[in-house]
């Protein structure tokens, strides 16, 4: 059973259109991330956050931006989505004891027509 | 910063042969970890090691942390079509960023 939980799993949207990617998680985790990744490809850090309040970019540059009101929370926004914008998005959440692994989610399957 | 280098890319085998692949850095890592991701989904961790040495095994699978703490090894016994899908290593470096960092990852396809 998913302790963490992506959505919508699919998401096909016009060029410029504003959308928010959902992620939430149960685990009362503080640390959670954003993941890009293209088909069969490595995985590309664009967010993070370690509590609320708190968000960081990640090793990836991305047009996208974050948000941490809440522990459980952490959804991500594109103002004005492209094509070059398609691609999964996979959230992970971990404990705070760092030394061990994060937990994702499904992912959301966004393309940009 | 800190890299993994994950090998091979990719590998196409028959049902029933066993898989190995590695990781390695040029750097010292403090925790390794091994993941599978399925088509369509979130990697899923499979085995998590902590100290130089260790040999840690789930049913088929078994990995190591090497003891030089610079590289990682699976091995997956017997292979079954449902073991297809992208492995990926992964580990907490050194420099205590509190981040993990990913190998590119390793396709497997097995054919029946």
């Amino acid at each position: 059973e998913a302790d963490i939980y992506q959505t919508p799993r699919y998401l096909v949207i016009g060029t410029g259109k504003k959308i928010t990617l959902e992620c939430s998680q149960t685990m009362g985790h503080d640390k959670m991330y954003w993941y890009q990744q293209d088909p069969g490809m490595e995985l590309h850090l664009i967010h993070y956050s370690y509590g609320v309040n708190s968000t960081e970019k990640g090793d990836l540059s991305s047009e996208s931006t974050v948000s941490r009101i809440r522990t459980e929370h952490f959804p991500l926004t594109l103002e004005s989505a492209r094509p070059s914008h398609t691609s999964q998005y996979l959230c992970a959440s971990a404990d705070d004891r760092s030394n061990y692994g994060y937990t994702f989610g499904s992912g959301t399957r966004l393309t940009v027509v | 910063g800190q890299q993994l280098n994950q090998s091979p890319q990719s590998m196409f085998i028959q049902e029933g042969e066993d898989v190995s692949m590695n990781c390695t850095s040029s750097s010292i890592f403090n925790t390794w970890l091994w993941y599978k991701q399925d088509p369509g989904e979130g990697p899923v961790l499979l085995i998590a090691l902590y100290k130089a040495g260790e040999l840690t095994s789930n049913g088929r699978l078994t990995a190591q942390f090497g003891i030089t703490r610079k590289d990682s090894f699976l091995n997956i016994s017997a292979s079954i079509p449902s073991d297809v899908g992208i492995y990926f290593c992964a580990g907490h470096g050194s420099s205590n960023t509190g981040k993990l960092i990913f190998g590119q990852g390793t396709t497997l396809q097995v054919k029946p």
